[in-house]
């Protein structure tokens, strides 16, 4: 489909490891999101690029967490030293410019958890 | 104190019955509203955004009162199929594309 995809579905990592999680927005799309919801709660905004940088990562709980999204469109979320806190589901989500939540399309996320 | 704040709900009602939500937000300044849903285990899809003058599509009404700042949103005749939760989002004036989502209120409707 032409939606945004986001891999894996389902992670289980140990508390300490590294993981990456992959986003693939909708084709032409130059905006991407990166949301967390635990559960119980809404989306928490992580990070937003336009095109390759960073537009705003103040989202970004500290500094285990960082993003990229070297050619503009796919887009990774790397966690290093996971903690049991980091145990949520990453949503990633997509938009032509800068139009923001009125054209935004999430992914069905990736489930981390930290065991 | 959170930027965007829902009744958690659930809101338990029949078929056919009309349910409104409420949602109220911190920044006075905040530039856009939405209402998003969210299906269990799915990912949230936009619903509707929220006018200055109230707007409407179908069964869905969305209003935002800004003197008291609060956004709304009416749904009549309720359908099995709007059993969801049913996210407020808000857009701070100084960046659009951060947006910030309630936690959203549960809605189960009943046959």
């Amino acid at each position: 489909g032409a939606g945004v995809s986001q891999t894996p579905s389902n992670k289980v990592t140990e508390k300490g490891k590294y993981v990456e999680l992959r986003c693939d927005p909708i084709s032409g799309h130059t905006a991407l999101y990166w949301y967390r919801q635990s559960l119980g709660q809404g989306p928490e905004f992580l990070i937003y690029f336009q095109g390759t940088g960073a537009a705003d990562d103040s989202g970004l709980p500290n500094d285990r967490f960082f993003a990229v999204r070297p050619e503009g469109s796919v887009s990774t979320l790397k966690i290093q030293r996971t903690e049991r806190g980091d145990s949520a589901v990453y949503l990633c989500a997509s938009s032509p410019v800068d139009t923001g939540p009125s054209e935004a399309f999430f992914g069905q996320g990736t489930r981390l958890t930290v065991v | 104190r959170k930027e965007v704040e829902q009744d958690p709900g659930p809101f338990n009602v029949p078929e056919g019955a009309t349910v409104a939500f409420n949602c109220t937000y911190s920044n006075s300044a905040s530039q856009s509203f939405f209402w998003y849903r969210q299906d269990c285990r799915k990912e949230p899809k936009l619903l509707m955004s929220v006018y200055s003058s109230g707007n409407e599509d179908g069964r869905f009404t969305a209003q935002l009162n800004r003197a008291s700042q609060y956004i709304s949103l009416l749904i009549r005749d309720s359908k099995l199929s709007d059993s969801a939760t049913y996210l407020c989002v808000v857009t701070p004036i100084y960046n659009f594309n951060k947006f910030y989502f309630g936690s959203g209120t549960k809605l189960n409707v009943k046959p």
